[in-house]
């Protein structure tokens, strides 16, 4: 049983066009993550749900929409694909409320635009 | 704002050698601080945690005290295996709210046999 499940783990894609990445976790947590990975390995956070409300977006191009259809379910879609958006996305989850908790993270998809 | 900065990598070692990754952080308040280990191929999965200055967070062999006087977090482990080469990444979590880490750029560890 996967707990926090991308589709795809691959995508390659011309400039210019439109991708989505989806994510699922079964966990029961109320709080997903997007991450990036560039490819020096650095890895920084895009945006934050908790229960399909966002509460964290890190100055990214407004190019990249996240959608919560439900807490489970953390999409990301991307227009317009540049260049520089590749890199690996992997999404992440955790229980909100209280102390700080572990976030889990998924496989990820590695996105590759030509 | 919050930051973590790692050892420089990659790091080669040979097998049953000592360990050190070297983490050190900036923030406000007081975060709680992270190991996670990136095995090839694969997500980031979390190695150990620790919460207050002074918590010691352990796993598989692996070691980290949070000190807070010297705003560090260093990777330790006594007998490396080849099955630990992996991407390690040193995280903080400064928000309850938000509950964002903030990694460092990640050290490269290769154990030869």
């Amino acid at each position: 049983d996967t707990a926090v499940s991308q589709t795809p783990k691959y995508l390659v894609t011309q400039m210019g066009n439109d991708k989505s990445i989806k994510c699922e976790q079964n966990l029961g947590h109320d709080t997903m993550y997007w991450y990036k990975q560039d490819s020096k390995k650095f890895l920084k956070i895009m945006f934050s749900y908790n229960n399909k409300e966002l509460i964290i977006n890190e100055t990214v191009p407004n190019r990249f929409s996240p959608k919560s259809p439900d807490k489970a379910h953390l999409n990301l879609h991307i227009n317009s694909l540049e260049l520089g958006d590749s890199a690996v996305y992997f999404c992440a989850s955790s229980q909100a409320g209280g102390a700080i908790n572990e976030q889990f993270f998924g496989p990820g998809t590695r996105l590759t635009v030509l | 704002g919050d930051s973590v900065t790692q050892m420089e990598g990659p790091v080669t070692l040979s097998e049953e050698a000592f360990l050190t990754i070297n983490c050190t952080y900036t923030a406000t308040g007081y975060p709680s601080l992270f190991w996670y280990v990136q095995y090839p191929g694969e997500g980031l999965q979390l190695l150990l945690k620790a919460t207050k200055a002074d918590d010691k967070g352990s796993n598989k062999g692996f070691e980290a005290t949070y000190r807070k006087e010297t705003t560090s977090f260093h990777l330790e482990k006594g007998s490396v295996q080849v099955s630990d080469s992996a991407v390690y990444f040193c995280a903080l979590s400064a928000d309850q709210g938000a509950q964002k880490l903030v990694f460092g750029q990640g050290t490269r560890l290769t154990i030869n046999p």
